[in-house]
């Protein structure tokens, strides 16, 4: 069966701007979560989507936000990027609390 | 707050030894503990899921064990090969929350 799907794979984008990400779940699962990885700081928890419901969110400002879809499918957007945003985003799904499977993950670069 | 901590960071062994790797975690009342895989730039590959009620899991050339009553989870890899080499990651799954709080990572070199 098909995979947690993220696009796009890479982006740059400059300060200021916004960027959207998507995430296709693996069909059936209805939980969709994100996380930002850096170097300094690791992987951590951004929020968590469960038919269409944010259950939580990690400690991010307010520019960081997502939303889930009918389908499962889950979109993060980031508003008025900063240099610090730049990471790795990875988006995991599950069908219950019994284990993630993530996705190949979005490299955004932000100049 | 739950803390999760990998020990060493870092780790370069001769093909064919044994690897442990190290979870310690602060808050013992986990649902259940999952090691993650990751090679550079890519994303996260699930290896093992242990349940809070388990005391270990197999697959094939790696074992994981859990002591929550400690907050210890240990990894094994058996005769380790070139192509283990990787980040390897624990993370905590708490019912009460829906996320995984993670570990800084071990990253692994099996030298030929």
């Amino acid at each position: 069966k098909a995979g947690v799907t993220q696009t796009p794979r890479y982006l740059i984008k400059t300060r200021g701007q916004q960027v959207t990400l998507s995430c296709s779940p693996i069909s059936g699962h209805r939980s969709v979560s994100w996380y930002q990885q850096t170097p300094g700081q690791g992987l951590q928890f951004l929020f968590e989507y469960f038919s269409e419901t944010q259950r939580n969110k990690g400690n991010f400002p307010g520019r960081f936000s997502g939303r889930q879809f009918s389908n499962s499918r889950s979109e993060m957007n980031v508003s008025t990027l900063e240099l610090g945003d730049s990471a790795l985003y990875l988006c995991a799904s599950s069908y219950t609390r019994d284990g993630y499977t993530f996705g190949s993950g979005t490299r955004l670069t932000v100049v | 707050k739950q803390e999760v901590t990998q020990i060493p960071a870092a780790l370069s062994v001769p093909e064919g030894e044994n690897l442990v790797l190290n979870c310690s975690f602060t808050d013992s009342a986990i649902y259940n503990l999952q090691w993650f895989r990751q090679d550079p730039g890519k994303g996260l590959t699930s290896l093992l899921l242990i349940q809070s009620s388990q005391r270990e899991q197999t697959s094939g050339r790696l074992n994981a064990s859990l002591d929550k009553s400690s907050g210890r989870s240990t990894l094994y890899i058996a005769a380790s090969q070139p192509g283990d080499s990787a980040t390897y990651l624990c993370a905590v799954f708490k019912a009460a929350g829906n996320k995984l709080t993670f570990g800084g990572g071990t990253r692994v070199l099996v030298k030929p």
